[in-house]
């Protein structure tokens, strides 16, 4: 069974703070991703990474950063936080970039940000 | 552009049939999958499409339409635990998946 799993089930941090929400896959998948889930919205990504120490921006990478020096840990960094990226962040990963697999998700993060 | 939708709740009884559609307007569409998401929880892959037709998996079948740019989730002998919200997501040219925001499905005794 493909296991993803996130450093925190529940997070409470204050406006300013540096933020580290980590990822973990023991599939060697090569693709890693992080979203946002918002009530109301569909899942909107952050980043993904084909590959180690590769990266690319998502659709909403404003205030975040990624960093992916191990294939199997793939970690989402809000720099400075904010009340508006009070969310639940999901991490997924899935096996061959190019190809229509399945990807798996993580718990999720639900994030507070005071 | 890109866009996705399906109905934002949907209410059924246990033991009926519930039908949820999810039209897109995708570039270079992929295929289109569909999700499970009990609250609170991660969601969990059902089913995925890419040719027209039906695929059937035990109580739950998906059906695309790729000329129609349609799909929906049929679940049969609803039970309980089958109230959760149902997430259709089509894949573009470049792979990535484009999400709708979800359907939230209400079983009732």
């Amino acid at each position: 069974d493909v296991k993803v799993t996130q450093s925190s089930r529940y997070l409470v941090k204050r406006t300013g703070e540096k933020v580290f929400l980590e990822c973990v896959q023991d599939m060697d998948h090569e693709n890693m991703f992080w979203y946002r889930q918002d009530p109301g919205l569909g899942l909107r990504l952050i980043y993904f990474s084909y590959d180690v120490k590769m990266k690319e921006k998502g659709d909403i990478p404003e205030g975040y950063s990624v960093s992916r020096e191990k294939k199997e840990r793939f970690s989402l960094i809000l720099e400075s936080a904010s009340t508006n990226q009070t969310s639940m962040y999901l991490c997924a990963s899935r096996s061959l970039a190019g190809e229509a697999e399945t990807q798996y998700f993580g718990p999720g993060t639900r994030l507070l940000v005071l | 552009g890109q866009n996705i939708d399906q109905p934002t709740e949907m209410t059924a009884t246990e033991g009926a049939i519930v039908q949820i559609n999810c039209t897109y307007q995708t570039s270079g569409f992929n295929g289109l999958f569909w999700y499970q998401q009990h609250a609170g929880e991660a969601p969990t892959f059902l089913s995925y499409n890419v040719l027209d037709g039906l695929e059937e998996k035990g109580r739950f079948s998906s059906f695309l339409s790729r000329s129609k740019g349609y799909s929906y989730l049929l679940l049969k002998e609803l039970q309980m635990k089958d109230s959760a919200s149902y997430l259709c997501a089509s894949m573009d040219s470049n792979y990535q998946l484009i999400w709708g925001a979800g359907t939230k499905l209400i079983i009732k005794p």
